[in-house]
């Protein structure tokens, strides 16, 4: 079973635009991620935000983690056309021991 | 980029036939994993080891196997494929347990079975 689900499942938007993505999940988590991936490649690791964290930056993106919501969301600041690709969160469950979780991902096309 | 070499790439074969997917890191990592990506089921884990000779189950273990005798080679076996197993497959690497680091994906090895 899924435990993060991404919203939305496709995002369009032009370049200079900022795109916010959304992960909700379910159960207690010790961390959750952030992964891209373009298309035919694997995944990257974009961020990791601890469960005792609220917000992360690193360069363009922010990062942000609601425990009593149980949803996460990433904000690509002032897109490229480069940005493309899809978007996964991946977390850590409390009782996964060393295992992530993804979910299905959030398609983004940024249009030059 | 990490040092994640799958192999093969892609691979075209018949229902019922053995498949064999190798993933070599050169990262000395302890941990490797392999996924499945499909689509409207993105990345699920099939089996992980969390060093030589020690493995565990994923998400979707069935029908799959596992070895690995070397810390760098981290091998997945399809002991009789079918066309449910036609699939993108991932491996990954973590220099210790994944759920507390991020993982480095290789690229992927495209399989249909037909």
């Amino acid at each position: 079973s899924q435990q993060g689900e991404e919203d939305p499942q496709a995002l369009s938007i032009q370049e200079g635009e900022n795109a916010t993505m959304n992960c909700s999940y379910k159960t207690s988590i010790n961390n959750l991620q952030w992964y891209r991936q373009n298309s035919g490649r694997g995944l990257v690791h974009l961020i990791l935000i601890r469960s005792n964290e609220r917000e992360k930056h690193s360069g363009r993106l922010r990062v942000t983690l609601d425990t009593s919501k149980k949803s996460s969301s990433l904000l690509i600041t002032a897109s490229r056309a480069a940005d493309t690709a899809s978007y996964f969160c991946a977390t850590a469950e409390e009782t996964s021991g060393s295992r992530l979780t993804f979910g299905e991902g959030t398609q983004l096309t940024v249009n030059p | 980029d990490a040092g994640i070499t799958q192999s093969p790439r892609h691979k075209v074969t018949e229902t019922g036939t053995p498949v064999t997917l190798r993933c070599h890191q050169t990262e000395n990592h302890r941990y490797m994993y392999w996924y499945r990506q499909d689509p409207g089921h993105g990345l699920r884990l099939i089996h992980y080891s969390y060093g030589v000779k020690d493995t565990d189950k994923g998400e979707v273990s069935d029908g799959y196997s596992v070895s690995r005798s070397k810390t760098e080679d981290f091998l997945l076996t399809l002991e009789s494929a079918t066309s449910s197993q036609t699939s993108v497959y991932f491996c990954a690497i973590s220099e210790w347990g994944g759920a507390y680091q991020p993982q480095h994906f290789g690229d992927g090895t495209r399989l249909s079975i037909l």
